[in-house]
C-alpha cells in the first residue's frame, strides 16, 4: 500500500514571495490533515478535510493561507504571500478511521 | 478543548537501559491516546495507541504504554533501549466520536547513548 506523498520535500523562498505545497493521500482515505510543525514544537493543525470539505480550519491564517481539496483526493496548501515565521516543516496526514498516516513533510525555509 | 503536556523536552539514557517518556493529557470528554515517533526529516510514525480496553498497550519497536484515567496519563516506556530509538517522541490526544482533531504535544527527544 502507497503511503502519504508530498511534494515538494524542500523549498527555499524569499519574504512575500507565494508557495504551494501537494499532498496526495493513501487511496480511499476520506480525511485529509495539514500540520505546521515549528522546530522544536509539535504538529499543529491548520486544516482539516472530510472529503472535500472542511472540517476545522481554526488555526489557519487565513489572511495568508489557503487549502484545498479537490475531487475529494488530493489537495494543496498556498501561502501568499510568506513571512519569515512562516519557516517549518509542513505535514501531511490522512484516515479512514481512527489512525492517521503522515507523508514524510515538505521543509520550508523563508530567508 | 483538549491539551497535552510532555514536561521532559530531552531524555538522554544509555544503551540497553530503561526509559520512560511522560505524557499528561487534559480533556473533559473521553479520549484516545496515541504516541508518534519522528526519526530526522521524516514524516511522523504511529508507535501505539489507546482506544478503549486494556490499559496496558504494546506498540511496536518494544515500546509500551500504560492508560491512566486517574492521572490523565499515557507514559511510554521501554525496558531496553537500543542506539535505533533515538528519535522525537510526541504525544497526541483526541476526543472520541466525531470528527475531532488530533492535539500533540511538544516532544520529547530520546537521546541513546553508546
Amino acid at each position: 500500500e502507497a503511503g502519504v506523498a508530498q511534494s515538494p520535500r524542500y523549498k527555499i523562498i524569499e519574504k512575500r514571495q507565494s508557495v504551494a505545497f501537494w499532498c496526495n493521500p493513501i487511496s480511499g482515505h476520506a480525511t485529509l490533515y495539514w500540520y505546521q510543525q515549528i522546530l522544536g514544537q509539535g504538529p499543529k493543525l491548520l486544516i482539516q478535510f472530510q472529503n472535500n470539505g472542511v472540517v476545522d480550519d481554526s488555526q489557519l491564517p487565513k489572511d495568508r493561507f489557503s487549502a484545498e481539496r479537490l475531487k475529494g483526493v488530493d489537495s494543496t496548501l498556498k501561502i501568499q504571500p510568506a513571512k519569515l515565521e512562516d519557516s517549518a516543516v509542513y505535514l501531511c496526514a490522512s484516515s479512514s478511521a481512527v489512525e492517521q498516516f503522515f507523508g514524510p513533510g515538505t521543509r520550508l525555509t523563508v530567508l | 478543548a483538549q491539551s497535552v503536556t510532555q514536561l521532559d523536552s530531552q531524555v538522554p539514557v544509555f544503551e540497553e537501559a530503561p526509559v520512560e517518556l511522560r505524557c499528561n493529557y487534559s480533556s473533559s470528554v473521553s479520549v484516545y491516546l496515541f504516541w508518534y515517533v519522528q526519526y530526522p526529516n521524516q514524516g511522523l510514525q504511529l508507535l501505539l495507541k489507546y482506544l478503549s480496553g486494556s490499559t496496558l498497550v504494546k506498540g511496536i519497536n518494544g515500546f509500551e504504554a500504560e492508560f491512566n484515567k486517574s492521572q490523565t496519563s499515557f507514559h511510554l516506556r521501554k525496558p531496553s533501549v537500543h542506539i535505533s530509538d533515538t528519535a522525537e517522541y510526541f504525544c497526541a490526544v483526541r476526543d472520541s466520536g466525531g470528527y475531532q482533531k488530533v492535539t500533540f504535544g511538544t516532544g520529547t527527544k530520546l537521546q541513546v547513548i553508546p
